[in-house]
């Protein structure tokens, strides 16, 4: 089955603690992307990637990091995590070039920094 | 990507069609209009896309306006797992750069029994 998998769906972590959220796409997608989701402010871009060792900024990039090593993952890195990056996290994959079918989302992750 | 706008909620009763209006009156003539719905907190989900010509798959109809300055996202028969945040987006389809989908506030779609 076509789709994007995120790891964990839910993480509790405490301040200051490194963690990685992993995303994974079975799609041949060239494009990857991470999105957060907050009340009141939508999904927001917060890095994407248009191939391997091709990654840019997106609208909320302070306090994240990614990598883009092997087509197929593209991970979100917090290397110190503050109680704002408390959020809904979304990882994304699209193939470039062609009109598409759009974007497939992952299922979410959820985090809560205390 | 131009700005789209659409009513923040509507009702429908569950086995009648959703009507879904989204006004884009500065689209560009290479931007498509894309429909994403998401299911309560769960990641978004593709409907459909079009360019000028009206579309139709498995799970909504796309109706476009003459102008393509706004249109009309169609579930015919809708029911209760209908119900999610609708978002109506228009990009430019393939580019090579910076392909962000940029998310409004959407519309909320309850489907009523």
């Amino acid at each position: 089955e076509a789709q994007v998998t995120q790891n964990p769906r839910y993480l509790i972590t405490v301040t200051g603690k490194k963690l990685t959220v992993t995303c994974s796409q079975n799609m041949n997608h060239e494009y990857m992307s991470w999105y957060r989701q907050d009340p009141g402010l939508g999904l927001r871009q917060i890095y994407y990637s248009m191939n391997v060792e091709v990654t840019d900024k997106g609208d909320v990039p302070e306090g994240y990091k990614v990598s883009r090593k092997e087509k197929r993952n593209f991970p979100l890195i917090l290397e110190s995590p503050s109680p704002n990056q408390t959020s809904l996290y979304f990882c994304a994959s699209s193939p470039i070039g062609r009109v598409s079918y759009g974007y497939t989302f992952g299922s979410g992750t959820r985090l809560t920094v205390v | 990507d131009a700005k789209t706008t659409q009513p923040p909620s509507m009702d429908c009763a569950e086995g009648r069609a959703a009507n879904l209006p989204c006004n884009h009156s500065t689209i560009s003539g290479n931007e498509y209009v894309y429909w994403y719905r998401q299911i309560h907190s769960q990641g978004p989900q593709y409907i459909i896309h079009g360019l000028k010509n009206n579309e139709t798959n498995e799970m909504a109809s796309l109706i476009i306006t003459e102008d393509r300055k706004s249109s009309t996202l169609i579930l015919p028969h809708a029911t209760l797992r209908d119900t999610a945040v609708y978002y109506c987006i228009v990009r430019v389809a393939g580019e090579t750069s910076g392909s962000r989908l940029t998310f409004g506030e959407g519309t909320q779609l309850t489907v009523n029994p």
